[in-house]
Parts: structure tokens; sequence; C-alpha cells
């Protein structure tokens, strides 16, 4: 089954505590990102990668970080933690011929 | 003026009801537009691509107006199962890197279908 898959699904830390959200996806999709969804801003990009060891910025990347060093695994990495960053994460994935983007189940994160 | 702007809702209607959402985008060389659906807490997922000429699926009609940088969903004879929250996306024209892999979402109209 074709599926973006995302680990943990819910995460309840506390400040400083550097963790990893997985993300991996079983499409051989180019393009991966990172979102997160808070309440009345919607969806918003954290980073992007167009390939393996291709990275960017989106719209909110501060206080995260990102890799490719593989095509199907694009894992968001919080170094310190802060209760601004409790919120929805979603992983995507689409291929580079298509507009459909794939979303992850997403990852609850509570940071105290 | 916002990139993607939607109507704000929330939309509660009767079943069998037609409900409309609007979304108006800002970037005036958008290439491609789409409505996702959301299901509460669950992920988005693509509803229907939206092209120039207007598209139905079923229930579901899309139309685009790229004079007034505008785009529609109708959805027609609702049904309890309709009730999420609708995003309306854009994609902006974009040559290569990035840009050619951009989605900019709309924040959202929640609508609740009641029996």
């Amino acid at each position: 089954e074709a599926q973006v898959t995302q680990n943990p699904r819910y995460l309840i830390t506390v400040t400083g505590k550097k963790l990893t959200v997985t993300c991996s996806q079983n499409m051989n999709h180019e393009y991966m990102s990172w979102y997160r969804q808070d309440p009345g801003l919607g969806l918003r990009q954290i980073y992007y990668s167009m390939n393996v060891e291709v990275t960017d910025k989106g719209d909110v990347p501060e206080g995260y970080k990102v890799s490719r060093k593989e095509k199907r695994n694009f894992p968001l990495i919080l170094e310190s933690p802060s209760p601004n960053q409790t919120s929805l994460y979603f992983c995507a994935s689409r291929g580079g011929f298509s507009y459909e983007q794939y979303f992850g189940p997403g990852t609850r994160l509570t940071v105290t | 003026r916002k990139e993607v702007e939607q109507d704000p809702g929330p939309f509660n209607v009767p079943e069998g009801a037609t409900v409309a959402f609007n979304c108006t985008y800002s970037n005036s060389a958008s290439q491609s537009f789409f409505w996702y659906r959301q299901d509460c807490r669950k992920e988005p997922k693509l509803l229907m691509s939206v092209y120039s000429s207007g598209n139905e699926d079923g229930r579901f009609t899309a139309q685009l107006n790229r004079a007034s940088q505008y785009i529609s969903l109708l959805i027609r004879d609702s049904k309890l199962s309709d009730s999420a929250t609708y995003l309306c996306v854009v994609k902006p024209l974009g040559y290569s890197g990035g840009s050619n892999y951009k989605l900019t979402f709309g924040k959202g109209t929640l609508l609740t279908v009641n029996p």
C-alpha cells in the first residue's frame, strides 16, 4: 500500500530535550516536505526536499532541522524544542510529475 | 492580501443542501489549483484538481476564474460524510527548484452537514 508514515504519532516532551520525528514514504517520490498546522494559521511549510541531499527552508524553518540521506526518509529534528513548537506536524511527499501530495497521518507534539 | 484566502466558515448545512466554498489567490502567475479535504485530526487528502474549463466529479464541481483569481467548490446533495474541512491549495508558477514544488494552502473552511 502506498503510504507516508510518521513516528511517533503523539509526543509530549519538555523544553530543550532534542527530538526527532521520522517520516518515510514507499512511493519513490522525489519531493518531501514538512508542515505544521496550528488553529487559525492553517498549514505552514517548515522545510522541503527535492531529492537526496537537497533541502531548503519553507515558510517557518526557525527551530527545525531536516536531512535527506535516503530518498524514502525525511526526518524532522528539533534540537531544543520550545513550547511555541507545540503543534500538529505533517510530513508529505509527491512524485516529480504529479501535483498530488500525499500526507502522513500527523504527529501531535506537545512541548511543556 | 494573503496568498490564499478562503471563506472563514464554519458552514452548517442540512443533509441534501447545496453548499459552495470560495477561495481567492493573490499571485496571478499561479499555475495549478486544488481542493483538499481534511477530516478532523486526520491528514489532508486531495479531493480534486481545478481546471480552467471547470470540472465535475459526482456531486462535486470545481471552477476557476483566472481573471478574478477565484476558485470555487460546489457540493450538491450534501451527505453527513461530507463533514470536513476543505482546503484551497494553489501552486505558483515555478520553473525550477523549490518554487516548482511549493504548494500554498488556505486556512480551510469547516463544513458540518447535519441530519
